[in-house]
């Protein structure tokens, strides 16, 4: 499979705890995204980054959401001491280097439960 | 800054009919939109896009769109719904003022198809 992968699928954990997630994103795209999508609602941006390079951060992304992206290729999203309202879907996407129009790829993404 | 309204949260319609999703956006300049479609368990896949080459933009599994400026609109249509078409649909525009290409979501319309 070459498209965007994301794991795990799911994750429960209580609040309070750290998780992380991870996001392999097409190869030879460079750019990569973060989405979060709540019940009912389109997905929302959190971060951006060009290579290794977090260009963009949301401010929904508090300064309990960290992301990385070493050397470039897959990406990590972790939230430190979750709370309920982490509960969501979250998205990753990867783009190859072009214009406005290029198209965006996403992975499945991960369905977080804080319990 | 850019932004989208799906006008609709929900619509039914019967299969064999044709479906009508509503879009209309904000943009400061000429907007990139594109229409994206989530099935349960499945990542976001892009449906069509709006490139300025065309008003009518055809998509996969019969999916059009049509680019209208004078109304700030691009309607997702199909002429006879299928039953595999029961989804979310989400119309996005692109904001390019960072510099890259941010994908910004409109809150989706759920379709459902009846027999």
């Amino acid at each position: 499979d070459t498209g965007v992968s994301q794991n795990p699928r799911h994750k429960i954990t209580k609040r309070g705890q750290n998780v992380t997630f991870r996001c392999d994103p097409i190869s030879e795209h460079n750019r990569l995204y973060w989405y979060r999508q709540t019940l009912g609602q389109g997905p929302e941006f959190l971060t951006y980054f060009q290579n290794e390079a977090q260009l963009e951060k949301s401010r929904l992304l508090s300064d309990r959401f960290s992301a990385e992206r070493p050397k470039g290729s897959f990406s990590t999203l972790e939230i430190q001491r979750t709370e309920q309202g982490d509960s969501a879907m979250y998205l990753c996407a990867s783009i190859k280097q072009g214009g406005v129009n290029t198209e965006a790829f996403f992975g499945q993404g991960t369905r977080l439960t804080v319990v | 800054a850019q932004s989208v309204t799906q006008l609709d949260s929900h619509v039914s319609v019967s299969e064999g009919t044709p479906v009508l999703l509503r879009c209309n956006y904000s943009s400061s300049y000429s907007p990139s939109l594109f229409w994206y479609v989530q099935h349960p368990n499945k990542g976001l896949q892009l449906l069509l896009k709006y490139t300025s080459a065309a008003t009518l933009v055809k998509g996969i599994n019969g999916f059009e769109a049509e680019f209208k400026k004078s109304e700030t609109s691009f309607h997702l249509t199909k002429p006879s719904a299928h039953m595999s078409d029961a989804a979310e649909y989400f119309c996005v525009v692109s904001d390019w003022t960072g510099g890259y290409n941010k994908l910004i979501f409109g809150a989706g319309t759920r379709l459902a198809v009846h027999p």
